[in-house]
């Protein structure tokens, strides 16, 4: 079955960098936008990145334009979330999100990974 | 930026009895050339990811108990469980991607037993 495994999160301190990653399996994950959506602690949901199929395409929300960038590598069927300047507000688990539709990245999410935990703290 | 507004925030419902949870968007988020509302309603428990119960406003994903339903179009949905079970104590959201980016969701709504 559809399988979507991050890794990478961890303490790091204001300022600093930190790439996550995110381990598909049990689709072809060539086919599939991708996105990345955060939850602070005790917060709600809020969408932080997507990437076209081919990665030619990517948005950000306003809150991580300039600082974040997603990526991904077909041929490793992962997907990356680089994170740089983090600050305080960036705390929280990560979680990477397929979309249902081929060769596009829109629509809802589903599946979702377990999630990776960043806390930027000094 | 579409946003999406839930209501109510928290509410306590007791086992066996409906609990509706309602979500209002700032603009429709209905396409009118395929008639379809652009809407999906998310479970999440406690140390859990979100799950997805219900997209398109009202099409139910396979697998999802018929308890939960979902409705309405436009700026207005609603989603419903009938017949609560403990299992269905969670937070949930609603999220529009009809007008992206940015994908957006409500603020969540937490449903807990009375």
């Amino acid at each position: 079955q559809v399988q979507l495994v991050e890794s990478g999160g961890g303490v790091v301190q204001p300022g600093r960098s930190l790439t996550l990653s995110c381990a598909a399996s049990g689709f072809t994950f060539s086919n599939y936008g991708m996105h990345w959506v955060r939850q602070a602690p005790g917060k709600g949901l809020e969408w932080v990145a997507a990437v076209s199929y081919d990665g030619s395409q990517t948005y950000y929300a306003d809150s991580v334009k300039g600082r974040f960038t997603i990526s991904r590598d077909n041929s490793k069927n992962t997907l990356y979330l680089h994170m740089n300047s983090l600050r305080a507000d960036d705390t929280a688990v990560y979680y990477c999100a397929q979309v249902p539709f081929l060769e596009w990245f829109g629509g809802w999410f589903d599946p979702w990974g377990q999630g990776t935990l960043v806390t930027v703290s000094s | 930026d579409i946003v999406m507004t839930q209501s109510p925030d928290s509410l306590a419902v007791s086992l066996g009895e409906r609990a509706t949870i309602n979500c209002k968007s700032s603009q429709s988020v209905l396409y009118s050339s395929n008639n379809k509302n652009y809407l999906a309603w998310y479970q999440q428990k406690p140390g859990q990811p979100p799950k997805l119960l219900i997209y398109w406003a009202s099409t139910r994903k396979s697998g999802v108990p018929d308890r939960f339903s979902g409705s309405g179009s436009g700026t207005d949905f609603t989603l419903t469980i009938s017949g609560l079970q403990p299992e269905d104590v969670a937070v949930y959201y609603c999220q529009q991607y009809y007008s992206t980016p940015p994908w957006t969701f409500g603020q969540g709504t937490k449903l807990e037993i009375k």
